[in-house]
């Protein structure tokens, strides 16, 4: 069954550390999103991918970097984490055309001490 | 530039009760919507798509419509269970950009026994 996959599912990072969060899909879409959730902004779009090779950033990019080095695979990529990062991170996978549809993974809960 | 509005943070119901939650939208191009449910650690599921093509989505017992004499959109459902408790989250896609799914706040919908 086509799906999006995360990891890891939580992670317990220090401030200033390095913290990279992968993603996989085998919806063999072109384009995979990273949205981060909080309380109060529900999801905003942090980077986001046209295929492999691809990065573009989304409207809160500041402190995260992208990568993507297949079409399966999307990281999200914290150099100097701090505890502002603290948060719920989702990937997503989708296409354009006709549909939009965006597929998401399970989630991965970042807490930065 | 596009915007939603989902003004509906909380929503109880009993079982057999009638929902409708609301959003309303912004955009300058033909608009494409959906509706999205959370539950408790998982990520964000497609419940239902609206188009200026088919104007009504009907998925699981939901039904989504949209207005655009108003610019709002709908999501209803004739009569809940308790298994329909769950965040629910209007998005609009940001066509023109990025094809990224612009999200309301989400409305956190308890339905009691």
């Amino acid at each position: 069954e086509a799906a999006v996959t995360q990891s890891p599912r939580n992670k317990v990072a220090v401030t200033g550390g390095k913290v990279t969060l992968s993603c996989n899909q085998t919806n063999n879409h072109n384009n995979m999103y990273w949205y981060r959730q909080d309380t109060g902004h529900g999801l905003r779009l942090i980077h986001y991918s046209y295929g492999a090779g691809s990065t573009e950033k989304g409207d809160i990019p500041d402190g995260y970097k992208a990568s993507r080095p297949s079409q399966e695979n999307f990281s999200l990529i914290l150099e100097l984490a701090t505890p502002s990062q603290t948060s719920v991170y989702f990937c997503a996978s989708g296409d354009w055309g006709s549909s939009y549809e965006q597929y998401f993974g399970p989630g991965t809960r970042l807490t930065v001490l | 530039g596009d915007s939603v509005t989902q003004k509906q943070g909380q929503v109880t119901l009993s079982e057999d009760d009638f929902l409708f939650i609301n959003c309303t939208y912004s955009t300058t191009t033909y608009p494409t919507l959906f509706w999205y449910v959370q539950y408790p650690g998982q990520g964000p599921q497609l419940l239902l798509k609206v188009t200026t093509a088919n104007n009504k989505g009907i998925s699981r017992g939901f039904e989504a419509t949209y207005d655009k004499g108003t610019t709002s959109f709908h999501l209803q459902k004739a009569s809940v269970q308790e298994s329909d408790s769950a965040v629910y989250f209007c998005a609009l896609v940001d066509v023109g950009n990025t094809g990224k799914l612009i999200f309301g706040l989400g409305t956190t919908l308890q339905v009691q026994p």
